[in-house]
């Protein structure tokens, strides 16, 4: 079963524009991570942020988790057409391997 | 830089059918992930192991699927018989070190189509 679910499903935006992407799960976490995976290809780690972290930067990611509500969020900046993707957060309980949302479909248009 | 390699990268079989998919991980990843993943869907874990040792099968149909890691290196994931609803991307990924912080790194996965 799917732990996370990620919100929405799907999104459409214009290049340089900002792309929000939520997840929320359901159990206690030890950290949560986010994938990106192209068409057809396997998923590229982009993020972690650990349960006692509350947000998290890379380059033009930025992650927020918040444990109390169960949720995390994915902001990608400036978006580029290349950014388009599925994108998946997946959470780590220390008890057995990752457990990942369902996905947002990512269209950025040029 | 280093990639779990995976092959084949695409398979068609016809129902009743036996399939294979071969797995090598990252040198010296001891924790290898064998996932299923939908088309639309996230992937589901299907087995995982540490070393040559199977930590956690709970998911895998296993009246038709099996999973080794002989020599704790490569790893193969056979279905026989297949079904339609086999269906589905199969991802690999592996793991280096201990702990609750360290990534994932998934391989190209292969694409699986059961006529």
């Amino acid at each position: 079963s799917q732990q996370g679910e990620e919100d929405p499903q799907a999104l459409s935006i214009q290049e340089g524009e900002n792309a929000t992407m939520n997840c929320s799960y359901k159990t206690s976490i030890n950290n949560l991570q986010w994938y990106r995976q192209n068409s057809g290809r396997g998923l590229v780690h982009l993020i972690l942020i650990r349960s006692n972290e509350r947000e998290k930067h890379s380059g033009r990611l930025r992650v927020t988790l918040d444990t109390s509500k169960k949720s995390s969020s994915l902001l990608i900046t400036a978006s580029r057409a290349a950014d388009t993707a599925s994108y998946f957060c997946a959470t780590d309980t220390g008890r057995r391997a990752l457990t990942f949302g369902s996905g947002t479909r990512l269209q950025v248009q040029p | 830089e280093a990639e779990v390699a995976q092959s084949p990268r695409y398979k068609i079989t016809e129902k009743s059918q036996a399939v294979a998919f071969w797995c090598d991980p990252i040198s010296g990843h001891a924790t290898l992930y064998w996932y299923r993943q939908i088309l639309g869907q996230g992937p589901e874990l299907l087995v995982q192991f540490q070393d040559e040792s199977v930590v956690d099968d709970s998911q895998l149909p296993k009246d038709r699927f099996s999973a080794e890691r002989l020599k704790g290196v490569d790893s193969t994931l056979k279905i026989q018989p297949a079904e339609l609803g086999d269906s589905a991307m199969y991802l690999c990924a592996s793991k280096g070190l201990a702990g609750p912080t360290d990534t994932q790194y998934f391989g190209p996965g292969t694409r699986l189509t059961v006529l």
